[in-house]
């Protein structure tokens, strides 16, 4: 079965600093990885995904996650911090079987402080 | 990027009534829609998969008959929460996949029910 865990419930970092949010995966197969934010009242936006290729990746509004197979993580970075930047974050990984599915973290919130 | 728009943003309907939230994919047909419910503080559930021109594919413990979905064309499914009850206030947010490279899934914007 595939799954997804966020350990962390909230990171707080002072703007300016680089921030890091956890993701670990359990799957089945090759690991179809992403990172969504949400906003306020708002629905998920896409940052970035890891299919195959570079384990560095590179998303929206200066994001990058690193994969790494050997730890099963797919951390979200950012080299310095904004404070637009608060907001809830869903790592997620799609189903093996069903390429229509989606398994959620718990998703963590980032605060930005000024 | 795809656009997916979820109306309303928000509801408040009283208790027993029913309130259909309605899902557009703006600019693509979506033959598949999902609809997910959020908890206060915890992750998006997988509540359904909508098809277009069939029924939907619920998810184990969901109630067929207390969230009806129809999807009636490849650009909008609607679900309905019927017999509403508090709790069943949430955040419903529905995704949509282009099937057109993009291997992720694009989400509405959301819809908060308050049932009271």
């Amino acid at each position: 079965a595939q799954s997804v865990a966020q350990p962390e419930d909230q990171v707080n970092v002072a703007e300016g600093n680089p921030l890091t949010v956890k993701c670990t995966y359990s799957v089945s197969g090759n690991p179809y990885l992403f990172w969504y934010v949400q906003y306020p009242n708002r629905g998920l936006q896409f940052l970035l995904k890891y299919i195959t290729g570079d384990n560095l990746v590179k998303g929206s509004y200066g994001f990058e996650a690193e994969f790494n197979k050997s730890q099963t993580s797919f951390h979200l970075k950012k080299p310095s911090a904004l404070v637009s930047d608060s907001a809830l974050y869903f790592c997620a990984v799609r189903d093996g079987d069903n390429f229509n599915k989606f398994y959620f973290g718990s998703g963590t919130k980032l605060n930005v402080k000024p | 990027g795809a656009v997916v728009s979820q109306h309303p943003s928000r509801v408040i309907c009283k208790s027993g009534t029913s309130v259909k939230i309605e899902c557009r994919s703006l600019d693509f047909q979506a033959t598949t829609m999902f609809w997910y419910r959020q908890f206060p503080k915890q992750s998006l559930m997988l509540m359904a998969t909508s098809n277009e021109g069939s029924k939907a594919t619920y998810e184990q413990g969901v109630e067929k008959d207390k969230f009806l979905i129809n999807h009636a064309s490849l650009t909008l499914s609607t679900l309905t929460v019927t017999s509403a009850h508090p709790e069943d206030s949430s955040f419903y947010i529905c995704s949509a996949r282009t099937g057109m490279g993009h291997v992720g899934a694009f989400f509405g914007q959301g819809t908060r029910l308050t049932v009271v």
